[in-house]
């Protein structure tokens, strides 16, 4: 589709196993985020790219978090050694490159760490 | 980034119109106001962004005040697909790209 595309829908893992998480942007978006949303909270911003550059990284909570777009495309969302307070949705968002261009989401990954 | 100010929730009736409010009084003249939407078990929408002059679109009417303090997004007529969490947003022109600072949002509440 046209949209912006996020895998898996869902995952479940125990406590510290590693996870990786999947964003197709939309074609052409220079730009890409992502958010972690915790239940009941607003989104809050992680990290962004622009085409395979990261330019920010400060809202990654921990050195367990790390993310890549290495061909300024589809990105992954890697995290290490989970835990319970990683559970929530990640969300992923493309946007041409100005500043107040929409940015365009996905309907996230839902993690569950038990 | 300029911190916004949301109503908990509202309630509106199905085609009736809905005022949202948001107020911003630390706003500076560099940062735009945006509102997304997130519908349950999805991402957040865009819905519409202004600086100074009202703006309409497809979706809704954003009415911002001279002093830039406050704005208004205007559903005209509410449906049962409007039913969602509004994020009214500060996003700083400065930045050359823009990452979105999301506060608690206004859970909307549309009746049949």
């Amino acid at each position: 589709g046209a949209g912006v595309s996020q895998s898996p829908r869902y995952k479940v893992a125990k406590r510290g196993q590693d996870v990786a998480l999947r964003c197709d942007p939309i074609s052409g978006h220079v730009s890409l985020f992502w958010y972690q949303q915790a239940l009941g909270q607003g989104p809050e911003f992680l990290t962004y790219f622009q085409n395979e550059a990261q330019l920010d990284k400060s809202g990654l909570p921990s050195d367990r978090f790390f993310a890549e777009r290495p061909e300024g495309s589809v990105s992954t969302l890697k995290i290490q050694r989970t835990q319970q307070e990683d559970s929530a949705v990640y969300l992923c968002a493309s946007s041409s490159y100005t500043s107040n261009q929409p940015q365009h989401f996905g309907d996230g990954t839902r993690l569950s760490i038990l | 980034d300029a911190k916004t100010t949301q109503p908990n929730s509202m309630e509106s009736n199905e085609e009736e119109p809905v005022h949202l409010p948001c107020n911003h009084s630390t706003i500076s003249g560099t940062d735009y106001i945006h509102w997304y939407r997130q519908l349950p078990s999805q991402g957040p929408e865009y819905v519409i962004h202004g600086l100074t002059s009202n703006v309409n679109n497809r979706m809704a009417s954003l009415a911002i005040a001279e002093d830039r303090k406050s704005s208004t997004l205007i559903l005209h007529r509410a449906t049962l697909r409007d039913a969602a969490v509004y994020y009214c947003i500060l996003r700083d022109s400065r930045t050359s790209y823009g990452k979105l600072t999301f506060g608690q949002g206004t859970i909307l509440t549309v009746h049949p």
